[in-house]
């Protein structure tokens, strides 16, 4: 069974940093691709990032590139994303999803964790 | 502004068919990327639903049937239960945005 645990939220300073994890399990890790969705209170979802299997490959949406940083350790099937500079509409749950699909512009999400809660407020 | 327009929101009677639509534009769906439908119930993540335009993943039962035409695609419920009250979001791949994987704004489906 495909599971995928989030941790890491909390509430940071405008300003701060914040570090999430992921812990993948039920899937071989290094085969699939990976991404961070976040969803504001409220609103739709956004797919801030996405990180090839073998690390290589990364990318962002504009609204987080320069702030925010993936990347993986497939030794420990862990999926990570470091977020500096937070602001106040980085507020959001942060999912984290395992990537499918026979090309990389046929990708969809086929597994999400619980999601982990970050809120930037002073 | 999402750049996949759905309706905020559909409602149906239980055993009512419903669609909610996805339209795009010629750097997504119309550029013939796949569409995929998501659903989401209320505090929970999201599930995946129909992926390749037309395709559910095992478990989902066949009352859930997805198109897709030009620029736009649709997701079909027939037999409407109570349970199906959520929020559901169309993804795509969009060719023009660095963020490409990219969302509908969500549909809210209420069953009367």
């Amino acid at each position: 069974e495909v599971q995928l645990l989030e941790s890491g939220g909390g509430l940071v300073q405008p300003g701060g940093s914040l570090r999430l994890s992921c812990t993948a399990s039920g899937f071989t890790f290094s085969d699939y691709a990976m991404s961070w969705v976040r969803q504001a209170p409220g609103k739709g979802l956004e797919c801030v990032s996405n990180i090839h299997g073998g690390g290589g490959i990364t990318s962002y949406a504009d609204s987080v590139k320069g702030r925010f940083t993936i990347s993986r350790d497939n030794s420990r099937n862990t999926l990570y994303l470091q977020m500096n500079s937070l602001r106040a509409e980085d507020t959001a749950v942060y999912f984290c999803a395992k990537n499918r699909g026979s090309t990389v512009t046929a990708w969809f999400f086929d597994y999400w964790g619980q999601g982990t809660l970050v809120t930037v407020s002073s | 502004q999402s750049v996949l327009t759905q309706p905020p929101s559909v409602s149906g009677a239980p055993g009512q068919r419903v669609t909610i639509s996805c339209t795009g534009s010629s750097s997504n769906i119309g550029a013939d990327y796949d569409v995929h439908w998501y659903q989401q119930l209320p505090g929970t993540a999201p599930k995946l639903l129909i992926y390749g335009n037309s395709n559910r993943p095992s478990g989902v039962p066949d009352r859930f049937s997805g198109s897709k035409s030009g620029t736009s695609a649709s997701l079909a419920i027939t037999g409407l239960q109570a349970e199906d009250e959520a929020d559901y979001y169309c993804q795509s791949y969009d060719s023009s945005l660095s963020g490409n994987w990219v969302f509908g704004g969500g549909t809210k489906l209420t069953v009367l």
